[in-house]
């Protein structure tokens, strides 16, 4: 039972262009939504977070939305740059310590 | 400042040997966690420990025991290796408060036999 879903694998983006990256979730009872990025051979690194009494936060370069109704979060990069190649996970949290990951999305900034 | 380290970066392992991965953070947080990752799932919660002196059962517990030896350290132990164990595992570790971020150490890929 996947709670926390990222349904697609990879994503591609030209350099300068907008990315965004899709989280779907079935348990309304997570309360905060994060997204990590993970390069090659290293652990996951914090991105931004959001909490479910919010709708946007933003940081920079990345933008965090989330519809509660949908049950969506989405990561919008703008601009993207090569750098930003990695593997993105969004993360739920669940009670105050559990935190449900979702499968990860590739993305790849062509320069 | 190192963050959260962990030993070791590899290993081998036959089906029924034993180890033990070491983990260690210098944030001076109170809980760390354990996570295996596997290609297709995502990170998946093995332990954690909300404070020193506790621990607690996460989605995958089952095979593996945990240590909190004190507030920094934080050891897993795979008793009797199985290759289902097969994995990259991380450690990290969380204040439990302000953004609830997780502070990840670079990974142990074990492989067993």
């Amino acid at each position: 039972d996947q709670q926390v879903k990222q349904n697609s694998p990879s994503l591609s983006v030209q350099e300068g262009r907008i990315s965004i990256l899709n989280c779907d979730y079935t348990n309304s009872m997570f309360d905060y939504f994060l997204w990590y990025k993970k390069y090659p051979a290293e652990g996951p690194t914090f991105l931004i977070s959001i909490s479910s009494i919010k709708d946007k936060n933003e940081d920079g370069r990345f933008t965090v939305f989330l519809n509660k109704s949908a049950k969506h979060l989405s990561l919008h990069i703008v601009p993207s740059q090569p750098g930003d190649s990695a593997v993105y996970f969004c993360a739920a949290r669940k009670g105050t310590y559990k935190y449900i990951f979702g499968t990860g999305t590739r993305l790849k900034v062509l320069a | 400042n190192a963050g959260v380290t962990q030993t070791p970066k590899f290993q081998v392992l036959k089906t029924g040997q034993s180890m033990t991965l070491q983990c260690a953070q210098d944030m001076n947080h109170n809980s760390m966690y354990w996570y295996r990752q596997d290609p297709g799932m995502g990170l998946r919660l093995i332990y954690y420990s909300a404070s020193e002196g506790t621990t607690d059962k996460g989605e995958v517990p089952n095979g593996y025991n945990v240590s909190r030896l004190n507030k920094r350290e934080f050891s897993l132990r795979l008793e009797s290796a199985a290759p289902s164990q097969t994995s990259v595992y991380f450690c990290a570790s969380s204040s439990g408060q302000g953004t609830y971020e997780q502070y990840f150490g670079p990974g142990t890929r074990l492989t067993v036999t």
